[in-house]
C-alpha cells in the first residue's frame, strides 16, 4: 500500500521561532500533497494544497506567507510555520492521492510556548 | 449548511452489537466517499471507500450510499472495544479537494 511518512511527530517550540514539518510518499510518487490542520475535538481542516514544481494553492483564511509550502519533488512536501504563536499550536497532518486513495502521513504535534 | 455533515456524538453501543455512523452531503456532483477512523492524538486511517450508489461490505464493516438522499453511512457489526474512536466521513467532488465531516465519537462497551 501507499505510505506517507511525516516528520516530526511532536515538536515544541518558543514562540516567534520556525518549525518546518517534512511530508514523504515513500513507495509512490505524489504530484499533489495536502496539508491539513485539526485543533482538538476538530475536525480536519484543509490549509492548502501543495503542487510539485509550482506553487501551493492556498484555503480561504490561511495565510501563505505565514505557512510556507515547498513541493520541490515528486516525493517530498515542506510545510514551515514561521514566526509561530501559541495560537499556531495544532496537529498538522498532511496527506497524499495514490491508487489507494488519500493517504495520511502520522501527523505532528506542534506546541509553542 | 455545512457540506458534509455528522452527528458529533458520542455513540454509545454495547460490545457485539451493530454500529451505525450516518453523514450527509450538500454537493450533489460529489463522486466519492470515504470513511476513516481516528484514534486520540492519531492521524486518519482509511476504513472504506464507495463511488457508487448500494453497499459495500468489507469484513465487519459495510458503507451505504444514497446519492439520491445525499447520504452515506458505515454500519460496523459485532463491535469491538478497539473500535471505539472518531469516524470521520469524507467527500470528495471529482477534484483533488476532499471534504471531511466534523467525526463521530463511537465508545464501545465491553
Amino acid at each position: 500500500g501507499a505510505v506517507v511518512s511525516q516528520h516530526p511527530s511532536r515538536v515544541i517550540c518558543k514562540s516567534g521561532t520556525s518549525v518546518k514539518i517534512e511530508c514523504r510518499s515513500l513507495d509512490f510518487q505524489a504530484t499533489t500533497m495536502f496539508w491539513y490542520r485539526q485543533f482538538p475535538k476538530q475536525s480536519l481542516m484543509l490549509m492548502a494544497t501543495s503542487n510539485e514544481g509550482s506553487k501551493a494553492t492556498y484555503e480561504q483564511g490561511v495565510e501563505k506567507d505565514k505557512f510556507l509550502i515547498n513541493h520541490a519533488s515528486l516525493t517530498l512536501s515542506t510545510l514551515t510555520v514561521t514566526s509561530a504563536h501559541p495560537e499556531d499550536s495544532s496537529f498538522y497532518i498532511c496527506s497524499a492521492k495514490s491508487d489507494y486513495g488519500y493517504t495520511f502521513g502520522s501527523g505532528t504535534r506542534l506546541t509553542v510556548v | 449548511q455545512k457540506e458534509v455533515e455528522q452527528n458529533s456524538g458520542p455513540l454509545s453501543v454495547p460490545e457485539g452489537a451493530i454500529a451505525s455512523l450516518n453523514c450527509t452531503y450538500s454537493d450533489r456532483v460529489s463522486q466519492s466517499f470515504f470513511w476513516y477512523r481516528q484514534y486520540s492524538g492519531k492521524s486518519p486511517e482509511l476504513i472504506m471507500s464507495i463511488y457508487s450508489n448500494g453497499d459495500k461490505e468489507d469484513g465487519r464493516f459495510t458503507a451505504q450510499l444514497n446519492k439520491a438522499s445525499q447520504y452515506v453511512s458505515l454500519l460496523i457489526r459485532d463491535s469491538q472495544p478497539s473500535d471505539s474512536a472518531t469516524y470521520l466521513c469524507a467527500v470528495n467532488t471529482g477534484g483533488f479537494k476532499t471534504i471531511f465531516g466534523a467525526g463521530t465519537r463511537l465508545f464501545v462497551k465491553a
